[in-house]
């Protein structure tokens, strides 16, 4: 059964460092999503990705985060200048064209961990 | 502003039991709920999503409930077992906009 995968699985990066979450969404989806979760919070949306550009975004989402589909597998969510508070699993999901079903399939996810 | 409660925020049952977990939403104009379990350290699994003109669906031992006009849903397990354990998340968006509205899960854990 084809899944979203999502690379690493834990990063550990320092405060003021860039890092790039990468995802592999399932290959007939066209619409992808970056979700996050601070631990023992509830899961938050941050943006959605459709033909190329962001369909819409969070208030999380500021000029800090971009998101990108350099190929025609991946996308990838980058954080240009993390802080402390992006600790978090940051989850990438996908979902096929609108045909009416609303069903999305989440990646399990790569834990943030800033120093 | 939208938000969706879900109750209780932690259950505790015997394996076989059922049980019925609540969730609570003021997202307008609805567009559709989902409910999600979720393991620990994984992604959410979808369960059921409903649309305003459904008021039940199942998934095997999942049966989940919408009320429109009460802006309630639940989520029915029966015949519980170990592998339910998790959490369990409702969810909802509005129409004319994607961003979802998550609730903070009900963390279910079922004992032998």
């Amino acid at each position: 059964e084809p899944e979203v995968t999502q690379t690493p699985s834990h990063q550990v990066t320092q405060m003021g460092q860039e890092v790039i979450l990468r995802c592999v969404p399932i290959s007939n989806h066209l619409y992808f999503y970056w979700y996050r979760q601070i631990l023992g919070q509830k899961v938050e949306f941050l943006v959605s990705f459709y033909n190329n550009e962001i369909s819409e975004k969070s208030e999380i989402f500021d000029d800090q985060f971009s998101v990108e589909r350099p190929d025609g597998s991946n996308f990838t969510l980058k954080i240009r200048s993390t802080k402390l508070e992006d600790s978090a699993m940051y989850f990438c999901a996908s979902r096929r064209t609108p045909d009416g079903s609303y069903e999305q399939y989440f990646g399990p996810g790569t834990r943030l961990t800033v120093t | 502003k939208n938000q969706v409660e879900q109750s209780p925020q932690s259950l505790i049952i015997l394996e076989g039991k059922n049980c019925t977990l609540q969730c609570n939403y003021t997202v307008s104009p609805f567009s559709n709920l989902r409910w999600y379990k979720q393991d620990t350290g994984r992604g959410p699994v979808s369960l059921t999503i409903m649309t305003f003109s459904e008021n039940t669906k199942s998934n095997g031992r999942y049966t989940a409930t919408l009320d429109a006009d009460t802006k309630q849903s639940s989520l029915h397990i029966t015949a519980s077992q170990l592998s339910d354990s998790a959490s369990y998340i409702c969810v909802v968006s509005a129409g004319g906009s994607y961003i979802p509205t998550f609730g903070r899960g009900t963390s279910l854990i079922v004992h032998p």
